[in-house]
């Protein structure tokens, strides 16, 4: 199985921030990659597909890049809503896997 | 407007079995793949499995973890998609959800999901 890990699995920040967190694939997965955000109680949402595709919707502070083994979410300038649970996860070969999240917390 | 509506969740004992349905409404249920991930309480994402559409096989992939005691199946008829769980454990208890991919050519990144339904096992 692929194995996703995401660094670092908390992260404090401020309100305006540029932020940067980071999913390693413990094999190649090519592009294969979605970024996910979940706020408490709720579904995860979709932000970012094939490593760095915006999903319809999303806004632009948020972007993605990497292939092969190493990827990262960027968020330009956080805004209060931001500060949430994100997730990492591959498609490229089954069983699909999840990185374990980072929160983004208020420092 | 895409929706996806889980239900059969509840509390159930160790041991005994759960099937869980997916209602899927707003495209043609027929042409995509479904899938299932789940979260247990305070912890992070965990992919179930997958079932693909009838015309790419209609077979399914499933985690390690769940292989053996899941069976992921799909009614394209009333476009449901179900989880079967048997001989439950209490690392099962989890919220589940239904998840769709966002096209054909991207199926494994959901930009479709479900309420989630709430499967506690315990005695």
């Amino acid at each position: 199985d692929i194995q996703m890990t995401q660094s670092p699995s908390t992260l404090s920040a401020s309100v305006g921030d540029r932020v940067t967190i980071t999913c390693r694939a413990s094999q190649s997965i090519s592009s294969w990659l979605a970024w996910y955000q979940q706020k408490p109680g709720k579904a995860p949402k979709l932000l970012i597909y094939e490593a760095s595709s915006l999903e319809s919707g999303v806004p632009s502070r948020f972007s993605g890049s990497g292939s092969g083994t190493e990827f990262t979410l960027t968020i330009s300038s956080l805004q209060p809503d931001d500060f949430v649970t994100y997730y990492c996860q591959q498609y490229s070969s089954y069983p699909w896997t999840f990185g374990q999240g980072t929160k983004v917390e208020i420092k | 407007e895409v929706q996806l509506v889980e239900s059969g969740g509840g509390l159930v004992q160790p041991g005994r079995s759960l099937r869980l349905s997916c209602s899927a409404s707003g495209f043609t249920f027929g042409d995509h793949g479904m899938s299932w991930v789940r979260q247990a309480p305070g912890k992070g994402l965990e992919w179930v499995g997958f079932i693909r559409s009838k015309p790419y096989g209609g077979t399914a992939e499933y985690a390690a973890s769940v292989k053996g005691g899941f069976t992921i199946s799909r009614d394209d008829s009333k476009s449901i998609a179900y989880l079967q769980i048997n001989s439950l454990k209490t690392e099962d208890t989890a919220v589940y959800y239904c998840t769709r991919g966002r096209d054909f050519f991207h199926t494994g990144s959901y930009s479709h999901w479900g309420q989630g339904t709430l499967v506690t096992v315990s005695s």
